[in-house]
């Protein structure tokens, strides 16, 4: 069981948004800054969004994240087939010394 | 290209060890923070454990449930990261992933991030 909680799937049909969340806790959402990775099996991973929410260049402006306590959520407004993925959220843990991931989410555009 | 490319996955049996290999181009290895992730199957993303810059003292940390038996060196002349598997048991079956820290100014790593990530390694750990 993962520390950080997330649903284990969304799906929304093409040009909807979709938004995955991301629950965690006091010494880790609710003290550092989250990272969301997003996941194609059998290719590199790739981050979207760190600081909460900055996009690293080439990632569009489709992909929002952002952080409130110790949640965090990320929204993917303008859904394209490829955006079908396995996401993940991720940050520090204080407790544990470590970086600590969400379960994952699986998006499935309809 | 900017990438890095791991290498060295394999079947092996339990108790034995193994050495992974990550290969970066493109970029000066010596720049940057370098850590290890794995998948299991069928589950998520899990961090194995990162090596500091050699400017930082090139130190290590490692994740509870490898702690005491994996360790992780660079050789930046080369290029190259190393994960050393030792007493390999069956929860570590994984594909391996390295992964490059993107803002090595950051001195705590709460603040770092990993923004460039390789396919991964197949491990396979069974009799």
């Amino acid at each position: 069981q993962s520390v950080l909680t997330q649903p284990p799937s969304v799906s929304g049909a093409p040009g909807q948004t979709v938004t995955i969340s991301c629950s965690g806790g006091g010494s880790n959402i609710g003290s550092h800054a989250v990272k969301w990775v997003q996941h194609l099996p059998g290719t590199a991973p790739r981050l979207l969004a760190y600081y909460n929410g900055v996009r690293p260049s080439g990632v569009p402006a489709r992909f929002s994240g952002s952080k409130s306590g110790t949640s965090a959520s990320l929204a993917i407004s303008g859904l394209q087939s490829e955006d079908e993925a396995d996401y993940y959220c991720a940050a520090w843990d204080d407790s544990l010394n470590g970086w600590i991931f969400g379960g994952g989410t699986r998006l499935t555009v309809l | 290209e900017v990438q890095v490319v791991e290498a060295g996955g394999d079947l092996v049996q339990p108790g034995r060890s193994l050495r992974l290999s990550c290969t970066a181009s493109g970029f000066t290895l010596s720049h940057h923070i370098m850590s290890w992730f794995r998948q299991a199957p069928g589950k998520g993303l899990e961090w194995v454990g990162f090596i500091r810059r050699r400017a930082f003292g090139g130190t290590t940390q490692l994740a509870a449930s490898v702690r005491g038996r994996f360790s992780i060196s660079r050789v930046d002349s080369s290029g190259v990261v190393y994960l050393q598997m030792d007493r390999l048991k069956s929860e570590d079956t994984a594909v391996y992933f390295c992964a490059r820290e993107g803002d090595s100014a950051a001195i705590s790593p709460a603040d770092w991030y990993f923004d460039l990530w390789g396919r991964g390694t197949l491990v396979t750990v069974s009799s």
